[in-house]
């Protein structure tokens, strides 16, 4: 596609659901990125995943966020359990060099 | 801990006016300095960005000036428009993590008509 694209836009979820988020990066980008952005924040990194290599889930708060990437393309992140503090707007990028992403619009997710 | 450190929060400035946004790195090792832009409901898009080889960059009338020694950084927007009214966020990286983005906190930019 044309840009980075991440489904749904807005979620609004209760406490202690799970939640999929999913993102179609750009065609041909090796490296995928999720960030997540809480509200007046700055942009904290998740997890990086770059062409077969392993993942680097360094950012991930805690083991109820997962995420995978399915034939080097589509990436879904998962939150098992939601809590309020998992507000926030969840953001994907992708890249096809070592210098500058381009991001989606992100999923705005609320936890009630 | 937060490794690029942005200056200020937020900043008011007249139509015509310059707007300066500062930010500082520990890293020596960063060697991608990037500014985004961001408007409301949308994701950041890259507006300028830096390589540490050079002190200055300009493209149109954003100006990114680097300070290597001092490890600083700063994003200089000349005759703001109201358009230009977003919030900036500065970043850093370095090669061997493939671009793997370390963001400042953002300064919201409000340019006054």
């Amino acid at each position: 596609g044309a840009g980075v694209s991440q489904s749904p836009s807005n979620k609004v979820t209760e406490k202690g659901k799970d939640v999929e988020l999913r993102c179609d990066p750009i065609s041909g980008h090796t490296a995928l990125y999720w960030y997540r952005q809480s509200l007046g924040q700055g942009l904290e990194f998740l997890i990086y995943f770059q062409g077969n290599s392993a993942p680097d889930k360094s950012g991930l708060p805690s083991d109820r966020f997962s995420a995978e990437r399915t034939g080097g393309s589509v990436s879904t992140l998962t939150i098992q359990r939601t809590q309020q503090e998992d507000s926030a707007v969840y953001l994907c990028a992708s890249s096809s060099s070592p210098y500058g992403y381009t991001f989606g619009s992100g999923t705005r997710l609320t936890v009630v | 801990q937060q490794q690029v450190k942005q200056s200020p929060q937020s900043l008011i400035v007249q139509k015509g006016g310059i707007s300066i946004i500062n930010c500082a790195y520990e890293n020596t090792a960063f060697d991608y300095f990037p500014w985004y832009q961001q408007f409301p409901g949308k994701g950041p898009a890259l507006l300028i960005a830096i390589r540490p080889d050079v002190s200055e960059k300009k493209e149109g009338r954003f100006t990114i000036s680097f300070n290597k020694s001092a490890k600083q950084f700063s994003l200089h927007i000349m005759d703001s428009q109201p358009g230009d009214s977003a919030t900036y966020f500065c970043a850093a990286s370095k090669a061997d993590s493939w671009g793997k983005l370390q963001f400042g906190a953002g300064t919201q930019v409000v340019v006054t008509p």
